[in-house]
Order: structure tokens, then C-alpha cells, then sequence
């Protein structure tokens, strides 16, 4: 089974940073990966797909980017509606979750 | 605007059933191919179950972890989707999530707002 590894597991940032998230897989998934936030007692929210297809509605400060094993989530300029939980999802030979990255203001 | 509505959670026995409903609207549901993903308390999230439309023979597909025990069905007639789960195990405690799969993809667009589950004695 592919295993998806997310770092860091909690990011401490000012309002206006450019954060970097970071999502590995066990081996290959051929940017067959999804990014999803989560804000707190709500659902997930998809934001990226195909690995750097930015989702209809989703703010232009929320970019994807990768291959092959490493993947990336950058938020630029963030914001307080940002602060959430961050999952990285791949669809290559199934469904599999990292374990997210929660994002928090300094 | 889409929705869905999950409803049937609750506190259960170990070993004992549950039956979960996802009634969606505002899309169509005879073609949307369907999920459950669940969200254990430590906010792990597991895809645990999809179902294919009619024309693909509403074929299903389980995490390996459920096989055996749960089954997701679907009722076109009703928009509704839903998930058997047999033989419960502490677990099997989360909030699960009915979720539809894009048209465009492999990724879950909407999700409902989750149904608490709780295996316990």
C-alpha cells in the first residue's frame, strides 16, 4: 500500500507569510493527488486536484505544485480564513489520506 | 445548490448493525458515482467505500479494513446513497462522511456535513 506522509503535522504563521506544505508518498503517484482543507467542525473542502489544478472558487493564493512522490501546497499571502487542517489525498490505486498539517496564526 | 444529508449515526454495541442514509439533492444522482469516508476522533481521515452508476453496473469497491462488513448501496429513485455496517468495532468510531466523486476526476467535490458514529459497550 502507498503511504501518504505530511509535514509539518502543525505550522505556526503570520498573516501575509507564504507557508509551504509538504505531502510524500511511498513511492510514485504520478500527481494523482488532492489537496483538501478542513476548518474546524465542517467538512473538508476541495482545493487542488491533479496536483496543481486549482478548484472552481478556490482563491488564486492557494497553489499545488510536484511529482512523482513529492508534493506541495503554498499559500501565499495567507489569511485568517485560512487557519485549518490541510490533507493531502492520493487516487493512484486508491484512496489514501496523509495525516494533515494544521495551520495556525502566530 | 447540492446537498447532502447524512443521518443515521448513533452509539452502538460492539458487534451489533448500523445503517447510514446520504440523501443528496441538487445534482444528478443517477450519474454521480458515490463515497464514505470516515474521520476517526483522532481526525484521521479514511476512504472507506465507493459505488459506480447504473451503466457501470453499480460496481462497488471497500477499504480492506471493512470488506466483509459493511456495503454501500445506492437508490437512483431516491438520490439517496447508503452504507450497511455489520459487525462493529470500537474502531469503527468516527464521523462519517457521504461525499460525491467529480465528473472531471478521482477527487470528492462535495461532502456532507458528517454523521457521528460511536462503537462502544
Amino acid at each position: 500500500d502507498i503511504q501518504m506522509t505530511q509535514s509539518p503535522s502543525l505550522l505556526s504563521a503570520s498573516v501575509g507569510d507564504r507557508v509551504t506544505l509538504s505531502c510524500k508518498a511511498s513511492q510514485s503517484i504520478y500527481n494523482s493527488l488532492t489537496w483538501y482543507q478542513q476548518k474546524l467542525g465542517e467538512a473538508p473542502k476541495l482545493l487542488i486536484y491533479d496536483a496543481n489544478s486549482l478548484q472552481t472558487g478556490i482563491p488564486s493564493r492557494f497553489s499545488g505544485s510536484g511529482s512523482g512522490t513529492d508534493y506541495t501546497l503554498t499559500i501565499s499571502n495567507l489569511q485568517p480564513e485560512d487557519v485549518a487542517t490541510y490533507f493531502c489525498q492520493k487516487y493512484y490505486s486508491g484512496w489514501t489520506f496523509g495525516g494533515g498539517t494544521k495551520l495556525e496564526l502566530k | 445548490e447540492v446537498q447532502l444529508v447524512e443521518t443515521g449515526g448513533g452509539l452502538v454495541q460492539p458487534g451489533k448493525s448500523l445503517k447510514l442514509t446520504c440523501a443528496t439533492s441538487g445534482f444528478t444522482f443517477s450519474t454521480a458515482w458515490m463515497h464514505w469516508v470516515r474521520q476517526s476522533p483522532e481526525k484521521r481521515l479514511e476512504w472507506i467505500a465507493r459505488i459506480k452508476d447504473k451503466s457501470n453496473n453499480y460496481a462497488t469497491d471497500y477499504v480492506e479494513s471493512v470488506k466483509g462488513r459493511f456495503t454501500i448501496s445506492r437508490d437512483d429513485s431516491k438520490s439517496s446513497v447508503y452504507l450497511q455496517m455489520n459487525s462493529l468495532k470500537e474502531e469503527d468510531t468516527a464521523t462519517y462522511y457521504c461525499t460525491r466523486q467529480t465528473y472531471y476526476g478521482y477527487n470528492f467535490d462535495y461532502w456532507g456535513q458528517g454523521v457521528m458514529v460511536t462503537v462502544s459497550s
